[in-house]
């Protein structure tokens, strides 16, 4: 167990829905990254939020949304879902940017 | 731009001997780190193994080796004595140099162990 928690576990939701995935780091990590795993793209970078600002962006789409809140929890929002956005959407979490990051189980998404 | 290649989409080894797995990078800073994560079946990203660009040493962490060789800029991962639930996909990850702590990830490798 990482200690990153992810929630939920699974979702199957429609075209055009809009969903929320939600993350709680590791006690004490104050550095939280969102990644997107599917098949044709691998592991890519979405998100960075450090401290409740937001550090780093990749290639996230502008239909998906971030936040971090003050207990640093963190939440990923998905709207306007196509199928293509069905993927294994991880959170991770790190004490610093230059420590190591810890992954959570991943929130499987299908989009139907 | 940084970039992570890992070459060998699957591997096979024999239980109890050793194999590795091979990762390329691509960067122009000096500063970076290197990273292994396992992914089993299950799904879960694994943290394995981190190596520092300016470590002397290579890094070990039990039955985990990396072998870094920053001429050659390679970071290959060693599992020495091999068991079945080391079957998994491997990604190597490069952090980005900058204050991010963004990972660069590589396709993976996929490995099965035969007993």
């Amino acid at each position: 167990d990482s200690g990153v928690t992810q929630t939920p576990k699974h979702l199957i939701t429609a075209t055009g829905q809009r969903v929320t995935l939600r993350c709680s780091p590791r006690s004490g990590d104050l550095s939280v990254y969102w990644y997107q795993q599917s098949l044709d793209q691998g592991l890519q970078f979405l998100i960075q939020y450090y401290n409740g600002e937001e550090r780093a962006k990749g290639n996230i789409l502008e239909r998906f949304s971030a936040q971090q809140f003050p207990d640093l929890h963190s939440e990923l929002n998905l709207s306007s879902l196509e199928l293509g956005d069905s993927a294994l959407y991880f959170c991770a979490s790190s004490v610093d940017v230059l420590t190591e990051a810890f992954f959570g189980q991943g929130t499987r998404l299908t989009v139907v | 731009a940084q970039k992570i290649t890992q070459t060998q989409p699957g591997m096979f080894v024999q239980e109890k001997e050793a194999v590795t797995l091979d990762c390329t990078y691509d960067t122009s800073d000096p500063s970076y780190g290197l990273f292994w994560y396992k992914q089993p079946s299950s799904g879960e990203m694994i943290f394995l193994i981190y190596q520092g660009s300016y470590d002397q040493q290579n890094a070990t962490e039990g039955r985990y080796s990396l072998n870094f060789q920053k001429a050659r800029k390679s970071a290959n991962l060693v599992i020495s004595a091999s068991q079945l639930g080391d079957s998994a996909m491997y990604f190597c990850a490069m952090r980005e140099p900058s204050n991010t702590g963004k990972l660069i990830f590589g396709q993976g490798t996929t490995l099965q162990v035969k007993p």
